[in-house]
């Protein structure tokens, strides 16, 4: 079956400009994550969903970074007025309610110069 | 926090065992010990978890010590697509954090 996607795949914004990343979850699965990695480091924790509900969203780095899931499948990451700092591969993870294990998506490549 | 903490990097032979260690000793009664592991430029992928018996699945098996304070991942006849960094993760349910995991090369 799909797995879960994202895209674009690859971003490049100007410091200053927004973008919206997309991520379409395993179809019926509850859970969505939003991870943030940095070259060389693990994923860092952003947001969580429970279907259309934003549970938690305590690693969002500032309040230039939102995060949709109006209908609770497809889920949108804004970045405001992007920065350096913001440049990462974004990844998307969605788990079903009773199974442990969270599917990742490719992630989006954003860089921002 | 992470939580964990695991060895930087390792090396592997080909078609032998890897073991991947992992030490969690703050880790609580009702948090699962998780396996997953990244190969380059993809998103990471399960492995396996467990909460205090030992586990095997078709990728991996996990022993879990009795006091849960560590754990080791043995990939049983690594192959050269087993290359990857391995995160060995403490979690509950909804709560998933990544520390710099482990990068395993597995060499011919």
């Amino acid at each position: 079956g799909a797995g879960v996607s994202q895209s674009p795949r690859y971003k490049v914004a100007k410091r200053g400009q927004d973008v919206a990343l997309r991520c379409d979850p395993i179809s019926g699965h509850v859970s969505l994550f939003w991870y943030q990695q940095a070259l060389g480091q693990g994923p860092e924790f952003l947001t969580y969903f429970q279907n259309e509900a934003q549970l938690d969203k305590s690693g969002l780095p500032s309040d230039r970074f939102f995060a949709e899931r109006p209908e609770g499948s497809v889920s949108t990451l804004k970045i405001q007025r992007t920065q350096q700092e913001d440049s990462a591969v974004y990844l998307c993870a969605s788990g079903s309610r009773r199974a442990y294990e969270q599917y990742f998506g490719p992630g989006t490549r954003l860089t921002v110069t | 926090d992470a939580k964990t903490t695991q060895p930087t990097s390792m090396d592997c032979a080909e078609g032998r065992a890897a073991n991947l260690p992992c030490n969690h000793s703050t880790i609580s009664g009702n948090e699962y010990v998780y396996w997953y592991r990244q190969i380059h430029s993809q998103g990471p992928q399960y492995i396996i978890h467990g909460l205090k018996n030992n586990e095997t699945n078709e990728m991996a098996s996990l022993i879990i010590t009795e006091d849960r304070k560590s754990s080791t991942l043995i990939l049983p006849h690594a192959t050269l697509r087993d290359t990857a960094v391995y995160y060995c993760i403490v979690r509950s349910i909804n709560d998933m954090r990544f520390g710099a995991g482990t990068r395993l090369t597995v060499k011919p």
